[in-house]
């Protein structure tokens, strides 16, 4: 079945350095993608969405310059984070959409990725 | 703005019986598609159950079923004969444009 891949699932960096996870859909296109960030015991919370060709769309508090999203082709969204600081110690999360005639969209998620900043 | 609330932090249920998790959500949209989402440790986000707002018929998986009230805007889950499988961290979640806003969850304990 469709399955979207998340790399790296670690990373640690240092702070001021900048760092670049990818979110990649194996076996269908997804024009569209979207970004989450999960802090401990907290919920998921949108940050932008990434869409294939044009400027990805920022949620409000979510500063567009710090986290980068690249969306250059239909099988993959990167999302850079620069200038890391450890307060953007997190766990990020993709999810991709593939199109479904009957059932609608089917939203797949990625394995997700911890990112601590030291 | 949408809305998701989870009023429940934390649950319990006996290994066999059955447990409900609540969630209520704000909307103004007429059709929309809600969702609950488990999450173990490993931090996977899995479907559970997906609901169409346009259809009044109660979605059911398995041993998940939900009672979807939308003039109450209320869409709870019920886990029919726990197992220990299904503790977890789990997640209401609103859908209109695909993009899903989640509620805080509900941290679901299963003991034998």
């Amino acid at each position: 079945g469709a399955v979207v891949s998340q790399h790296p699932s670690r990373v640690i960096c240092k702070s001021g350095t900048s760092v670049k996870i990818e979110c990649r859909s194996l076996d269908f296109q997804a024009t569209t993608m979207f970004w989450y960030r999960q802090f401990p015991k907290q919920s998921l919370m949108l940050m932008a969405t990434s869409n294939e060709g044009s400027k990805a769309t920022y949620e409000q508090g979510v500063e567009k310059d710090k986290f980068l999203i690249n969306h250059a082709s239909l099988t993959l969204s990167t999302l850079t984070v620069t200038s890391a600081h450890p307060e953007d110690s997190s766990f990020y999360i993709c999810s991709a959409h593939e199109a479904d005639r009957v059932f609608g969209n089917t939203i797949y998620f990625g394995e997700g990725s911890w990112l601590t900043v030291v | 703005a949408q809305t998701v609330t989870q009023s429940q932090p934390e649950m319990s249920v006996q290994e066999a019986e059955t447990v409900t998790l609540s969630c209520t959500y704000d909307t103004s949209e007429s059709d929309y598609y809600l969702f609950w989402y488990k999450q173990p440790p490993s931090r996977q986000m899995i479907l559970v159950i997906r609901q169409e707002a346009y259809k009044q018929q109660n979605a059911t998986e398995n041993r998940f079923s939900v009672n979807f009230q939308k003039a109450a805007k209320s869409f709870s889950l019920k886990i029919s004969d726990s197992q220990l499988g299904d503790a977890a961290m789990y997640f209401c979640a609103y859908s209109v444009t695909d993009k899903l806003i989640f509620g805080t969850g509900t941290r679901l304990q299963v003991f034998p």
